[in-house]
C-alpha cells in the first residue's frame, strides 16, 4: 500500500529540547514538504525538497531544520530556537515538485511543548 | 507573491442540500493551478478537486464542482447533495512558479446537519 507515514502521532517536548519528526513515503516521489498548521492560520510552508541532498526554506523556516539523505525520507527537527513550536505538523510529497503536481499528505504529528 | 483568501470561516448546510464555498486568489503568474483540499476530523488532508488555469471548462468530481472565474480571480467549490461525511475543513490552494510551491487559504469549516 503506497502512502506517506508520519511518526509519532503525538509528541511532547520540554522547553529547550530539540525534537525530530519523521516523514517517510513509498510513492517514489521526488519532492517532499513540511507544513505547520495552527488554528485559524491554514497551512504554512516550513521547508521543501525537490531532490535528494537539496532543500529550500519556506515561509516560516526559522527554528527548524531538515535533511534529505534518502528519497523516501524527509525528517524535520524542531529546535529550541523555535519560539512557539506547539502546532500540528503535516508532511506531503509530490511526483516532481512542479506546479502541475498534486501534493499528497501524511496523517500529521501533533507537537506539544510542556 | 501569491495570496489565497477564504472569506467564510464557518458554514453549515442541511443534508442533501447544496453549498458553495468561496475562494479568491491573487497571482501575477499566467500559468498556475488551483486546488481544493478537505481535512476531516481525522486531520488527514485529502485532495477534492483541481483546476488548471489555462482550461476554461470548470472541473467536476462527482458531487464536487468548481466555478472558476479567471478574470475575477475566483475559485468557488460547490458541493451538491451534501452528506454527513462532507463535514470537514476545506482549504483552497494555489500553485505557481513563485518561491512557495503551494499557498493555502485559512480554510472554511463546513458542518453538514442531519
Amino acid at each position: 500500500d503506497g502512502g506517506i507515514t508520519q511518526s509519532p502521532k503525538y509528541l511532547f517536548r520540554k522547553e529547550g529540547q530539540n525534537v525530530t519528526l519523521s516523514c517517510e513515503q513509498n510513492l517514489n516521489h521526488d519532492a517532499m514538504y513540511w507544513y505547520r498548521q495552527d488554528p485559524g492560520q491554514g497551512l504554512r510552508l516550513i521547508y521543501y525538497s525537490q531532490i535528494v541532498n537539496d532543500f529550500q526554506k519556506g515561509d516560516i523556516a526559522e527554528g527548524y531544520s531538515v535533511s534529505r539523505e534518502k528519497k523516501e525520507s524527509f525528517p524535520l527537527t524542531v529546535t529550541s530556537a523555535q519560539k512557539n513550536p506547539t502546532a500540528f505538523y503535516l508532511c506531503a510529497s509530490s511526483i516532481a515538485g512542479f506546479i502541475t503536481d498534486t501534493q499528497y499528505f501524511g496523517p500529521g504529528t501533533r507537537l506539544t511543548v510542556l | 507573491a501569491q495570496t489565497v483568501t477564504q472569506s467564510q470561516p464557518e458554514m453549515s448546510v442541511q443534508e442533501a442540500e447544496t453549498v458553495t464555498l468561496s475562494c479568491t486568489y491573487d497571482t501575477s503568474e499566467n500559468n498556475y493551478y488551483l486546488f481544493w483540499y478537505k481535512q476531516p476530523p481525522s486531520r488527514q488532508m485529502i485532495l477534492v478537486i483541481r483546476q488548471e488555469a489555462y482550461k476554461q471548462q470548470n472541473a467536476t468530481e462527482n458531487r464536487f464542482s468548481v466555478n472558476f472565474q479567471k478574470a475575477a480571480k475566483s475559485f468557488s467549490l460547490k458541493i451538491s447533495d451534501s452528506q454527513l461525511g462532507d463535514t470537514a475543513m476545506y482549504f483552497c490552494a494555489s500553485s505557481s512558479s513563485g518561491n512557495t510551491p503551494l499557498v493555502f487559504g485559512k480554510g472554511t469549516r463546513l458542518s453538514v446537519i442531519a
